[in-house]
């Protein structure tokens, strides 16, 4: 059974900082690493997905991936009050359509 | 933005009830998911449809859930015989062909009393 899981549960930075999340993952024959956003009251919306190993920047976010390791890390840059939200590793795999695996998450709060 | 309808957005059933939801997925998307989210935010994979057709479901579907994507109609997801344990978001998700982005609705809010 493939297993993900994230770290830390919940994080708190100041306006204007970095946040920094953190995915490992079971599996190094995972396809392609998602990460998505969730406010509540809402579904999960993808930010950013990275499939070879290095790193990929998109904005304000930035994905680091070492299969070596089975992990993964997300980076937004210059956090907003905005960006508080519930932050989803997900990992698919070829087999049965693609279905995500998720981690439960990390909870961010960026104070103004 | 998301275009994925769920429907209802809140559901409330006794224990035994029949509890069921729909979804449309976003226009042009083959393949659609359920996933079932719960109050710790464990995400459980569900059962997923290319066209009508099932491409994977889990044992737990199999048994008191079934689910189907007609086609030219919202696909459904109808648990036979609620359970408190099935207190939970559910997600319908939509995806093109291939391996790219899946697309969530905002989910439908059952609660077995």
């Amino acid at each position: 059974q493939e297993k993900v899981q994230q770290s830390p549960e919940s994080l708190i930075v100041p306006e204007g900082a970095m946040s920094s999340l953190n995915c490992t993952f079971s599996n190094s024959a995972s396809q392609s690493i998602w990460w998505y956003q969730q406010h509540p009251g809402k579904g999960p919306e993808a930010l950013i997905s990275i499939f070879s190993n290095g790193n990929k920047k998109e904005g304000r976010l930035t994905v680091y991936l070492n299969r070596a390791s089975l992990h993964v890390s997300l980076h937004i840059r210059d956090s907003q009050p905005s960006d508080s939200a519930v932050y989803l590793c997900a990992v698919s795999f070829y087999q049965g359509g693609r279905a995500l695996i998720f981690g439960t998450g990390t909870t961010v709060s960026v104070s103004p | 933005n998301s275009k994925v309808i769920q429907t209802p957005r809140y559901l409330v059933k006794g224990q035994g009830q029949k509890a069921k939801m729909r979804c449309i997925p976003e226009k042009g998307h083959p393949v659609v998911f359920w996933y079932q989210q719960n109050k710790n935010n464990e995400f459980k994979f569900l059962i997923n449809f290319q066209n009508q057709e099932v491409l994977q479901q889990i044992d737990m579907t199999e048994k008191r859930f079934s689910a189907e994507c007609p086609s030219n109609s919202p696909c459904s997801l109808e648990i036979q015989s609620s359970e408190a344990g099935d207190s939970a978001l559910y997600l319908c998700a939509s995806r093109s062909g291939g391996a790219g982005e899946q697309y969530f609705g905002p989910g439908t809010r059952l609660t077995v009393l």
